[in-house]
């Protein structure tokens, strides 16, 4: 089985500060790693993901996450955030291999950007 | 686009009574999932399928019920409404091919259970 840990539950951040979300996972078999999105009232988005290569992966709107296989984790960074950051992350993962492909969710992280 | 599809957008219900919550994407995919959504928990996988005829339980199955007649209908059927079903429900639906590896979440379903 799989779990996923996202360590802070909150983070409050001024508008064109950095933002950190950390996300770990444990797994017994290899993952494929996830970001998702949940602007207020509406469903899931996917941010990123990580299938394999490179360990740094990039979003078109300037979040990247990178892949530490030796730590078990898969931290969401930016370098300026702006108001319209304000949501909810989720962190989740799929074993490779698995049948269904089913994702397996952190508690998400809610971000609040402040002017 | 429609994408995926969930109707009600809201509900509230009575203890007891039932309800099913509809789910349909329009993109031809295999495999679709049912989740709810409570805070702080994330999201928590109830019943999934991989194709029409094919359905299996997730994580939190008790007091739901599902079907998979067609490939793009995926109903969630609560028969007794009891108050820990208060939750926002999600569907989700992805085919997990090598150009595809991303699942695509409705709009979700508000369901208060009193």
């Amino acid at each position: 089985a799989q779990s996923v840990t996202q360590l802070d539950s909150q983070v409050p951040v001024f508008e064109e500060a950095p933002v950190e979300l950390r996300c770990n996972y444990s797994s017994s078999v290899s993952v494929y790693l996830f970001w998702y999105v949940q602007y207020p009232n509406q469903g899931l988005q996917l941010l990123l993901k990580y299938l394999s290569g490179s360990t740094l992966v990039k979003s078109i709107n300037g979040f990247e996450a990178e892949f530490n296989k030796s730590q078990t984790s898969f931290h969401l960074r930016k370098p300026s955030v702006h108001i319209s950051d304000t949501a909810e992350y989720f962190c989740a993962v799929i074993p490779k291999g698995a049948a269904g492909n089913k994702l397996t969710f952190g508690g998400g992280t809610r971000v609040l950007v402040k002017p | 686009n429609a994408g995926v599809t969930q109707t009600p957008k809201f509900r509230i219900l009575k203890i007891g009574q039932s309800m099913t919550l509809q789910c349909t994407q329009d993109m031809n995919h295999n495999y679709m999932y049912w989740y709810r959504q409570d805070p702080g928990m994330g999201l928590k996988l109830i019943y999934y399928s991989v194709g029409a005829g094919i359905t299996d339980k997730g994580e939190v199955p008790n007091g739901y019920n599902v079907s998979r007649s067609t490939t793009e209908d995926f109903p969630l059927r609560l028969e007794l409404a009891a108050p820990s079903q208060t939750s926002v429900y999600f569907c989700a639906s992805s085919s997990w091919t090598v150009l595809n590896t991303e699942a695509f979440f409705g709009q979700g379903t508000r369901l208060t259970v009193v």
